[in-house]
Parts: C-alpha cells; sequence; structure tokens
C-alpha cells in the first residue's frame, strides 16, 4: 500500500533561517506528490505538488523535488517568516481520487 | 465561488447523543470525502463517494454514517457520540484527479467534543 514518512515535530526556527522537512514515500505505481499547508484553525490548502520525476514544485518561496531514485519530496524555504508558521503535510496519490497524507509537522517561526 | 462549506464550526455533545455534520461543496466535485484529525495522528480517512449514489469506507469508518444523495452534498452522521469522537473533521472535495491536477479542496472544519 502506499505511506508517507514526514520528520518529526515541531520544528522551531528564527526568522529568516533555512527550512527543511523531510518526507519519504512508499507507493504502488507511479505517485503525484504533494506539500499542504495548514494554518491555524483553518483547513488544508495546497502549497506545491510535482507530477513526475525530477519536477519541482515551487510556491510562496517553497520548493520540492521529486526524487525518484530516493522516494523522497523534501520541502525546503531558504529564509522563513513568522507567517510561514503553520502544519505541513506530505502527501501522494497513485490512483484517480484517493490522498495519502503524512502525519504533519508542526513549524514555528521567532522572530 | 464558496468551495466547500462546512457546518457547524464547532460542536459539544454529549455522550451518546447523534448528530450530523454538514459538508457543501459548490465546484460540481466529483469526489468528495470526511477526515478526522488527532493529535499526533496526522489525517485520517473515514468515508468517501465518489458520486451521488456511491460511499465507502475509509481506514476508521466505525461510528460514523454517510451518504450522498446530491453532488454537492455529503454529511457526516455520528450514531451514538462517544469521547473517542472528540476530533476536529475535515470535509474534501476534488474532481477527477488527472495528473496535472491539483489534489483536494479543503473545509475550515468542524470542531467537535464529546464530553
Amino acid at each position: 500500500g502506499n505511506s508517507v514518512t514526514q520528520m518529526e515535530g515541531p520544528v522551531t526556527l528564527s526568522e529568516e533561517a533555512f527550512l527543511t522537512i523531510n518526507c519519504t514515500y512508499t507507493a504502488t505505481g507511479y505517485p503525484s506528490l504533494f506539500w499542504y499547508v495548514q494554518y491555524p484553525g483553518e483547513g488544508l490548502q495546497l502549497l506545491l505538488k510535482a507530477t513526475k520525476a525530477d519536477d519541482k514544485g515551487s510556491n510562496k518561496g517553497f520548493e520540492a523535488t521529486y526524487r525518484k531514485e530516493t522516494t523522497s519530496f523534501h520541502l525546503e524555504k531558504g529564509s522563513v517568516q513568522v507567517s510561514d508558521s503553520a502544519v505541513y503535510f506530505c502527501a501522494l496519490r497513485t490512483g484517480n481520487y484517493k490522498l495519502t497524507f503524512g502525519k504533519g509537522t508542526l513549524l514555528t517561526v521567532n522572530p | 465561488n464558496a468551495g466547500v462549506t462546512q457546518t457547524p464550526k464547532f460542536q459539544v455533545l454529549k455522550t451518546g447523543q447523534s448528530m450530523t455534520l454538514q459538508c457543501a461543496q459548490d465546484m460540481n466535485h466529483e469526489y468528495m470525502s470526511w477526515y478526522r484529525q488527532d493529535p499526533g495522528m496526522g489525517l485520517r480517512l473515514i468515508h468517501y463517494s465518489v458520486g451521488a449514489g456511491i460511499t465507502d469506507q475509509g481506514e476508521v469508518p466505525n461510528g460514523y454514517n454517510v451518504s450522498r444523495s446530491t453532488t454537492e452534498d455529503f454529511p457526516l452522521r455520528l450514531l451514538s457520540a462517544a469521547p473517542s469522537q472528540t476530533s476536529v473533521y475535515f470535509c474534501a472535495s476534488s474532481n477527477y484527479q488527472g495528473r496535472g491536477s491539483d489534489g483536494y479542496t479543503f473545509g475550515s472544519g468542524t470542531r467537535l467534543t464529546v464530553v
């Protein structure tokens, strides 16, 4: 079956620090990969995606590269802001509809 | 365009009570699903539907019922609430997921406490 493993949180950084949140996956078939973000008190919203090997998804300064050889999709940002404080979910899909989510990583950015 | 609308936002129930969490989408999405979010557990799929009249179970369906009589609505019913059902519930929808698609649109959640 499909599964997603994210690094354990919480992650606490100072403003302007470099961020990496690791995500690895196991999938039957050829997955599409996603990062979702959940701000406090809100639902999840799509942050970025990649649909084939070596694709780089990017949005709001965040990036992730689809690495088929290492089955990874690590999230990175060069300089985090306080407003990036949120929970980040890695997810994959191999079929027509269902997404499989990781457990989420809480990021707190201090000024 | 309202997206996915969940009601209520907050609810407190007594053990044994029943209630329905409402979910409506206005995007003509075929697929709708319910998740619960608990600390340290991530998102767990309760039930899902691929179209009107079609529903199926997810990972944690016990204690919950669903139906899909229209494309727009996908209510989640708690038959006899238990403290273990205290959680935040999210509804999500999507259209057919071709390879370039954006995944799910989520509602803002219902925070349920069972006492």
